[in-house]
């Protein structure tokens, strides 16, 4: 199985400054397709997961453009170019790769 | 837009069997593989099991490989997860999604607010 991990596991983050997660795996994400199948989902607190970005870098619809993810292989990131209050909560990452599907252990974003 | 509601969930004794079922609407069901994920009370998610559009494959942790069933109905635009010998650490909120698609990827999509399974005695 594919591990996924996350660092940091708890980002206090100011309101209009930038944030950043990052993601590894323990072995590449790349298809043959050429695309990572790398994904972030963000659960608020108290809602259910939510899609942010899949295939490392594609924002899912009716995401803010001020979310992006980047990265290959085995090392991804997650950011936030401007973190706003409705931003808080538990960030994942995942690898769509293979079955069964992974997810990192979750990085909890909230305001300083 | 995906919209997936999951029904079934409750309350059962160790030992117990549930059925849950998943609702789809707003995409053609048929064309996309389904899974099945669930979180444990303040703990992270799992991937539980997926099955093909047609039906023909599936897949299983293997927390629950032999125990769990996916099955679905596309006539009915419907998901199903029997679960069967269920456990303490079974006692999570479970969320279907629509997964990938045969030629395409775009995400785990359609989170609903899930059912929730309580083993206990």
């Amino acid at each position: 199985d594919i591990v996924m991990t996350q660092s940091p596991l708890s980002l206090p983050v100011t309101p209009g400054e930038p944030a950043s997660i990052s993601c590894r795996s323990s072995q590449s994400l790349l298809r043959v397709n050429g695309y990572h199948y790398l994904d972030w989902y963000l659960q608020k607190p108290g809602q259910s997961p939510q899609l942010l970005i899949y295939l490392g870098s594609n924002r899912a619809s009716g995401v803010p453009d001020r979310f992006s993810g980047s990265g290959s292989g085995t090392n991804f990131t997650l950011k936030i170019s401007r973190v706003e209050a409705e931003d808080v909560g538990i960030y994942y990452c995942m690898q769509g790769l293979q079955t069964p599907r992974t997810f990192g252990p979750g990085t909890k974003v909230d305001i300083k | 837009q995906v919209q997936l509601v999951e029904s079934g969930g409750g309350l059962v004794k160790p030992g117990g069997s549930l059925r849950l079922s998943c609702a789809a609407s707003g995409f053609i069901f048929s064309d996309y593989y389904m899974s099945w994920i669930r979180q444990a009370p303040g703990k992270g998610l799992e991937w539980l099991s997926y099955i093909s559009n047609s039906g023909s494959t599936t897949d299983y942790a293997d927390s629950v490989k032999g125990r769990v069933t996916i099955s679905r109905d596309n006539a009915k635009n419907s998901l199903y997860l029997q679960m069967n010998s269920l456990r303490a650490e079974d006692t999570a909120v479970y969320y279907c999604v629509r997964d990938r698609h045969p030629s395409n990827y775009y995400g785990l999509v359609g989170w609903g607010q899930g059912t929730t399974v309580t083993v206990s005695s």
